[in-house]
């Protein structure tokens, strides 16, 4: 089974700070997702990348970057937390050249920025 | 770019009621793929079912059934008899064949009470 493990379940952070979301897949998937979930707006795509050093902006990339150094591995980075960035961010993976598959997701980490 | 709409937000039915999920997609690509998807309070987003475009056939497992027209561009999910486990926020999602980046509908929050 794929394993898509995000490294936090819950974090609490400070308005200005420096965030990194951390996550990792176990199944050589060369692409992968950063989502943010709101209620009412279901989820919105931040960035993907199709492999590494390589990156996409999604729907809503202001306020966000990412980084993909290794293949399993892709971060998300708020580089002045603000407070409407308080969310539930999720992490999938997939094999490339797959639309055809499901993506897997992490179970997710609920940020909260005060 | 794909679209997604699920113009339910919220659904509750009391247990043993039959309940149909709306999903209506946008996409320009003739080939494509729907997906749908299931949160259970803990978070994690469990894949239920993939359909391709070409192929309309409508699919029964277990108490779940997936309704795809084409001509309607919809892909509803109906499922019988409820019971509480199916509480759980409920996603339709659309990928085109010249991607790999998925679009997700807000979500429709499902309550099955006993």
């Amino acid at each position: 089974d794929v394993k898509v493990t995000q490294s936090s379940r819950y974090l609490v952070k400070r308005t200005g700070e420096k965030v990194f979301l951390e996550c990792v897949q176990d199944m050589d998937h060369e692409n992968m997702f950063w989502y943010r979930q709101d209620p009412g707006l279901g989820l919105r795509l931040i960035y993907f990348s199709y492999d590494v050093k390589m990156k996409e902006k999604g729907d809503i990339p202001e306020g966000y970057s990412v980084s993909r150094e290794k293949k399993e591995r892709f971060s998300l980075i708020l580089e002045s937390a603000s407070t409407n960035q308080t969310s539930m961010y999720l992490c999938a993976s997939i094999r490339g050249g797959n639309p055809n598959q499901p993506q897997h997701f992490g179970d997710g980490t609920r940020l909260s920025i005060l | 770019a794909q679209k997604v709409t699920q113009a339910q937000t919220e659904i509750s039915v009391v247990e043993k009621e039959d309940v149909t999920l709306d999903c209506v997609y946008e996409t320009r690509d003739t080939t494509y793929y729907l997906f749908w998807y299931k949160q259970p309070p803990s978070g994690e987003l469990v894949f239920l079912i993939r359909r391709n475009s070409f192929d309309e056939q409508n699919e029964i497992s277990g108490r779940y059934s997936w309704n795809f027209q084409k001509s309607t561009s919809s892909f509803n999910f109906t499922i019988t008899a409820s019971q509480v486990v199916d509480s759980a926020v409920y996603f339709c999602a659309l990928s085109e064949s010249n991607n790999n980046d998925m679009r997700f509908g807000a979500g429709t929050r499902l309550t099955v009470k006993p």
